[in-house]
């Protein structure tokens, strides 16, 4: 079964100190691993799309990473505005009625930076 | 680029009574529509896929007879939530999967990701 796990649940940095989220995950063949930030109340705002191990992608203060089992999501010298739930998905290959292009979520990282 | 809208943002409404969500990709055409819901503090469970001119596929657990889908064009799907009850009282969220291979505006994209509505949320007395 796929499965995706993030941790940790939830991480208060301090303004200015650089952390990293995990997400690991299981997959019957990887199409693609996303980054979403979500924020209360509102849906999902789309950060990047890892496609193969070692593949890395860079947004201002955020950097993702993946290899075969995790993917990181880096976040350097971080301000109070990227205070957020992150999310990670994962697609798999398979093509599964609905399956092919469905996303399994995991559970997110709510992060607190505090000035 | 990639903006998908969400209406209504929020709606109340009494036991037994019906709601339309409406969600529209505005700058981009969307071959498939998915539809989302969220507890507070929990992840988003996929309710069901749906494709531009073909029945919704729903996930296991949904009822598709209360959550009717309609994908009548490639920028519009419908959410209806049937005789709704207390325990349908959560944080709707429709995502949008590009037909072509770049969006405008948003550089490097490709068709495969999925992009969010801001949400609805509906409580139901």
């Amino acid at each position: 079964e796929d499965q995706v796990t993030q941790s940790p649940e939830a991480l208060r940095l301090q303004e200015g100190e650089s952390s990293s989220l995990n997400c690991s995950y299981t997959v019957s063949g990887l199409r693609g691993l996303f980054w979403y930030r979500q924020d209360p109340g509102k849906g999902p705002e789309f950060l990047f799309t890892l496609y193969s191990a070692g593949e890395e992608k860079e947004k201002e203060r955020l950097k993702a990473t993946l290899t075969k089992k995790e993917s990181f999501l880096h976040i350097t010298a971080p301000k109070p505005e990227d205070s957020a739930t992150y999310l990670c998905a994962v697609q798999a290959h398979r093509s599964i009625s609905g399956g092919y292009n469905k996303l399994i979520f995991g559970a997110g990282t709510r992060l607190a930076v505090h000035p | 680029g990639a903006v998908v809208s969400q209406h209504p943002s929020w709606v109340i409404c009494k036991s037994g009574t019906s709601v339309k969500i409406e969600c529209r990709s505005l700058d981009f055409q969307a071959t498939t529509m998915f539809w989302y819901r969220q507890f507070p503090k929990q992840s988003l469970m996929l309710m069901a896929t749906s494709n531009e001119g073909s029945k919704a596929t729903y996930e296991q657990g949904v009822e598709k007879d209360k959550f009717l889908i309609n994908h009548a064009s490639l920028t519009l799907s419908t959410l209806t939530v049937t005789s709704a009850h207390p325990e349908d009282s959560s944080f709707y969220i429709c995502s949008a999967r590009a037909l072509v291979d770049r969006i405008p505006g948003l550089a490097g994209a490709l068709y495969n990701e999925q992009f969010f509505g801001p949400g609805t949320r509906l409580t139901v007395l």
